[in-house]
């Protein structure tokens, strides 16, 4: 049973406009989310996250939302680019101050930036 | 900082044969994580070191997956024997013990078992 659901495997976005991408979440114990990047034939790199004390994150660009009544969290990219294109990761944690090593991730969803 | 280094960038065996990949974290980090990545189960958490120390290893599917962390800065897991199931691209990953460090991962091994 999934954990961290990213129901979207993927998501095409014009080049200027806003990237969404949803993750939910079933754990209420989770209290700590962040998101990665991956490329092609590369690894994941961290790109934001958040504590479930606040309700907004931003850096740049990228803005991370979370609803925990919803148990919901979903990453904004304003405005998007080329570059951006890649697979975003939606992970979770139960245990914030803690060990990554319980870090639950979805499956992923591939955003696709078109000039 | 050359990151987290694995090795090698591409496997492919036979089935029944054994594989071994290899993982050098990052300098100064003393946690590793080897995770696997497939379409099936997205990416999953198979064992993690803390100082060398392996601290949780429930993610490791079945006694045909091992891994070792002799030293700080080298690291194992072997498949002996492999099966086509076990094909996959395999992370490493290392962190400070610090509270909600990120996770910096290698490029992976894409692992294939025919």
């Amino acid at each position: 049973d999934q954990q961290v659901k990213q129901n979207s495997p993927s998501l095409s976005v014009q080049e200027g406009r806003i990237s969404i991408l949803n993750c939910d979440y079933t754990n209420s114990m989770f209290d700590y989310f962040l998101w990665y990047k991956k490329y092609p034939a590369e690894g994941p790199t961290f790109l934001i996250s958040i504590s479930s004390i606040k309700d907004k994150n931003e850096d740049g660009r990228f803005t991370v939302f979370l609803n925990k009544s919803a148990k919901h969290l979903s990453l904004h990219i304003v405005p998007s680019q080329p570059g951006d294109s890649a697979v975003y990761f939606c992970a979770a944690s139960p245990n914030y101050g803690g060990s990554q090593g319980n870090l639950i991730f979805g499956k992923g969803t591939k955003l696709s930036v078109k000039p | 900082d050359a990151g987290v280094i694995q090795s090698p960038r591409h496997e492919v065996t036979e089935m029944g044969q054994e594989v071994t990949l290899r993982c050098k974290p990052i300098s100064g980090h003393n946690s590793l994580f080897w995770y696997r990545q497939t379409m099936m189960r997205g990416l999953e958490l198979l064992i993690y070191f803390n100082n060398n120390v392996p601290i949780d290893d429930s993610g490791m599917p079945e006694d045909r997956f091992s891994a070792k962390m002799p030293n700080a800065s080298f690291s194992t897991l072997k498949i002996q024997p492999s099966e086509p199931r076990d094909s996959a691209v395999y992370f490493c990953a290392s962190s400070h013990r610090v509270a909600n460090e990120k996770l910096f991962f290698g490029s992976g091994t894409q692992l294939s078992v025919l």
